[in-house]
């Protein structure tokens, strides 16, 4: 049982470039979530989805786009990389809210 | 809208002595409350979680957090800190009550050092 796996775990872009991060989780999770961590701000949402074909905007969602084509599946993509976007990603899912996340071990995204 | 705060970036204690890290929030309805810790170059970790019923919550690793309704505060504690503890807890919040996003919002994180 895998749980939350994101892919890559590091990734260096170049101002401009597009890229997607992946998020795959095996545990049959309704929701699913991207974060962004960065010092001193804990984690800030970005987009997340409470269901299959589903998904709605966070608290810094400009720049990212997200899909969730497939139950297990949540994709994060950035359309035009920007320094601001160095951080590190973090992907959880969810089967209910009550019952709390799972987290992936995160994606570290330097734009240079 | 929900928040969270945690208004200590570090709290530094001995080996043996208890700890607490806090937290406050704020929601307009019911809230979930979570605390999860992070170590070094990991994902989030789930310690414990208030939904309902009794104000004290009990975690993994012997850790405990109190609901606090009228001062709006989930206090995490444990009453003899190991090195091990050592991590970065984040405590979060969801407004069952509101019409916000359905996620957590998370506090900025304290940074626990526990001193051998």
């Amino acid at each position: 049982n895998a749980g939350v796996t994101q892919t890559p775990k590091f990734r260096v872009l170049k101002t401009g470039q597009s890229m997607t991060l992946l998020c795959a989780q095996d545990m049959n999770h309704e929701y699913m979530y991207w974060y962004r961590q960065d010092p001193g701000m804990g984690l800030r949402l970005i987009h997340y989805s409470v269901g299959e074909g589903t998904t709605a905007k966070g608290e810094v969602p400009d720049g990212y786009n997200v899909s969730r084509l497939k139950k297990q599946n949540f994709l994060l993509g950035l359309e035009s990389a920007a320094p601001s976007q160095t951080s590190v990603y973090f992907c959880a899912s969810a089967k209910r809210e009550i019952y709390g996340y799972t987290f992936g071990s995160g994606t570290r995204l330097t734009v240079v | 809208a929900q928040s969270v705060a945690q208004p200590e970036d570090q709290v530094n204690v001995a080996e043996g002595n208890p700890l607490t890290v806090k937290c406050t929030y704020s929601v307009s309805g019911n809230p979930y409350l979570f605390w999860y810790v992070q170590y070094p170059n990991r994902g989030l970790q789930f310690l414990l979680k208030y939904i309902t019923g009794d104000n004290l919550v009990k975690g993994s690793y012997g850790f405990e957090a109190e609901f606090n309704k009228s001062q709006t505060s989930f206090h995490l504690k444990k009453p003899s800190a190991l090195v091990s503890d050592s991590a970065l807890y984040f405590c979060a919040v969801r407004d069952i009550g509101g019409t916000g996003r359905r996620a957590l919002t998370f506090g900025s994180g304290t940074r626990l050092q526990v001193q051998p």
